[in-house]
C-alpha cells in the first residue's frame, strides 16, 4: 500500500463549487504539505502543517483552506473554485528526523470549468 | 519571483551517455538542496540531496555538485538508462523545512 494517498485522483468541477481534496499518510510523519503544480512553474506551496494544532500559509494560499483532522490526515478545500485553480495538486509529508526530505502522494488532477 | 530556476525544460540523451541537469538559485540563505524525479501520473520521489557544507554527493549513478559561489548545482546521471526518462525537479531549503522548487527538466533517454 502507498504511504501517502490522495483522493480523488481526478476531479472535474464547475466555477463556484466547493471541493475538498484529501490526503492520508501511514508514514507516521508529523509534517504535511499541500502543493500545486502548473506547467512551467514547478511546485508551489499552498499550506503546511507541522502538527495537528499547527497550520501555516504557504506562497499561494489565497482561495484555499486546510484542515488537519489528525496526524495522518490533511485536507485541502477550495471554497469557491475558479478556473485558474485548474492544476495538479500534491500532498507531501516529512519525517521530524529528516525534515528536508518530503514524500509525495500521487497527485490529484483538478479541472475547474 | 522564482528563487530556484531550471533553465532547460528538456534534455535528450542517448542510453549509456551522461545526463547533466542544471539548477540555479538566487536565495543565499538556502543551505540544503534536493533533486526529485517524477514519472507521469505519480508524485515526485526523492532522488539525492546535498548540504551546503559539501560540494559533491554521490549515490550510485547519480552525483550532485554544488557551487555555492555561483549559486549553481548540477545533477549527473552516468550512465543514463531508459528508466531515467522522467521529469527532474531541483529543490532548495533554508532550514525552515519548506522547499522551493524549480520548474523541472524533462529527460528523455534514447535507446
Amino acid at each position: 500500500d502507498a504511504d501517502v494517498t490522495q483522493t480523488p485522483r481526478n476531479r472535474i468541477t464547475k466555477t463556484g463549487k466547493r471541493i475538498m481534496l484529501e490526503c492520508s499518510q501511514t508514514k507516521g510523519h508529523d509534517r504535511m504539505y499541500w502543493y500545486r503544480q502548473d506547467p512551467g512553474l514547478g511546485l508551489q506551496l499552498i499550506y503546511y502543517s507541522f502538527d495537528v494544532k499547527d497550520i501555516n500559509k504557504g506562497e499561494i494560499s489565497d482561495g484555499y483552506s486546510v484542515s488537519r483532522q489528525a496526524q495522518a490526515k490533511f485536507s485541502l478545500s477550495l471554497e469557491s473554485a475558479i478556473p485558474n485553480q485548474t492544476a495538479l495538486y500534491f500532498c507531501a509529508t516529512s519525517d521530524p528526523t529528516d525534515q528536508e526530505t518530503q514524500y509525495f502522494g500521487p497527485g490529484t488532477r483538478l479541472l475547474v470549468l | 519571483d522564482q528563487q530556484v530556476k531550471q533553465n532547460s525544460p528538456s534534455l535528450s540523451v542517448q542510453e549509456g551517455r551522461i545526463s547533466i541537469l542544471n539548477c540555479d538559485y538566487t536565495n543565499s540563505m538556502f543551505d540544503y538542496f534536493l533533486w526529485y524525479k517524477k514519472y507521469p501520473a505519480e508524485g515526485p520521489t526523492f532522488l539525492i540531496s546535498i548540504s551546503s557544507i559539501k560540494d559533491k554527493n554521490e549515490d550510485g549513478r547519480f552525483t550532485v555538485f554544488l557551487n555555492k559561489s555561483a549559486k549553481h548545482l548540477s545533477l549527473h546521471i552516468v550512465p543514463s538508462q531508459p528508466g531515467d526518462s522522467a521529469v527532474y525537479f531541483c529543490a532548495a531549503s533554508s532550514n525552515d523545512y519548506k522547499l522551493s522548487f524549480g520548474a523541472g527538466t524533462t529527460v528523455t533517454v534514447r535507446a
